[in-house]
């Protein structure tokens, strides 16, 4: 079975500060990844997604960046936060083109409290 | 504009009842899922549908491509049924960019 795991669980960081969060998916080989962004009490929106290792592409723009080192790795950074950054973040896969379906399965979230 | 409606925004029922909630859409969708948000913010997948109807216990949802919308249908609703239902639909295969319904606040009252 596959299982996702993003860490950390939740951060407070300054403002100007780096983070880093990061997203692991085992059980599945060249999953579709994504990072979704969820201010308090608002909807998800899509800020990344992958394909395969070392190609990510932007779908929002949030002063942030994303990278895929491995398959089955998906990691959310910025050098410089803003207040703006705050929020839920969730990491999600879905099968890779071909595959059976197109679901999408998050990970359980990383909160974001920037002071 | 926003690709997908969802009302509504916010509904309460009484322990045993049910309702529906409605996600309209601007474009042609090819899938939807339906997710419930629990208070630590995990997204629970409830349905994946492609076309057609599932049904899983009290909930049961409809996607109809071709007139834009999918339902979810609550039923017997009970106290850990509380949280917020999001729609999310998707309109290519493969990659799947899915857009989020803004969601919908269902508190079960005892």
């Amino acid at each position: 079975a596959q299982t996702i795991h993003q860490w950390p669980v939740a951060e407070i960081k300054a403002v100007g500060s780096p983070l880093s969060l990061g997203c692991t998916i085992k059980g599945k080989s060249s999953p579709n990844l994504y990072w979704y962004w969820q201010a308090t009490g608002g909807t998800l929106q899509q800020l990344f997604y992958s394909i395969t290792v070392g190609q990510v592409e932007s779908v929002v723009q949030l002063n942030l960046s994303a990278s895929r080192p491995k398959d089955d790795q998906f990691i959310l950074s910025t050098e410089k936060l803003l207040l703006s950054h705050s929020g839920f973040y969730l990491c999600a896969w879905s099968h890779g083109l071909g595959g059976a379906t197109g679901q999408l399965y998050f990970g359980e979230g990383s909160k974001l409290t920037v002071l | 504009g926003d690709q997908v409606e969802q009302s509504p925004s916010a509904l309460s029922l009484h322990e045993g009842t049910g309702s529906a909630l409605r996600c309209n859409f601007t474009t042609t969708m090819r899938a939807v899922q339906w997710f419930q948000q629990n208070s630590r913010g995990s997204l629970i997948n409830l349905f994946y549908l492609a076309s057609g109807t599932k049904e899983n216990g009290r909930l049961k949802s409809t996607f109809n491509s071709k007139e834009s919308y999918s339902t979810l249908h609550i039923r017997d609703a009970q106290l850990e049924d509380s949280g917020t239902y999001f729609c999310a639909a998707g309109s290519n295969t493969g990659y799947q960019n899915f857009y989020f319904g803004k969601g919908t606040s269902l508190t079960v009252i005892p």
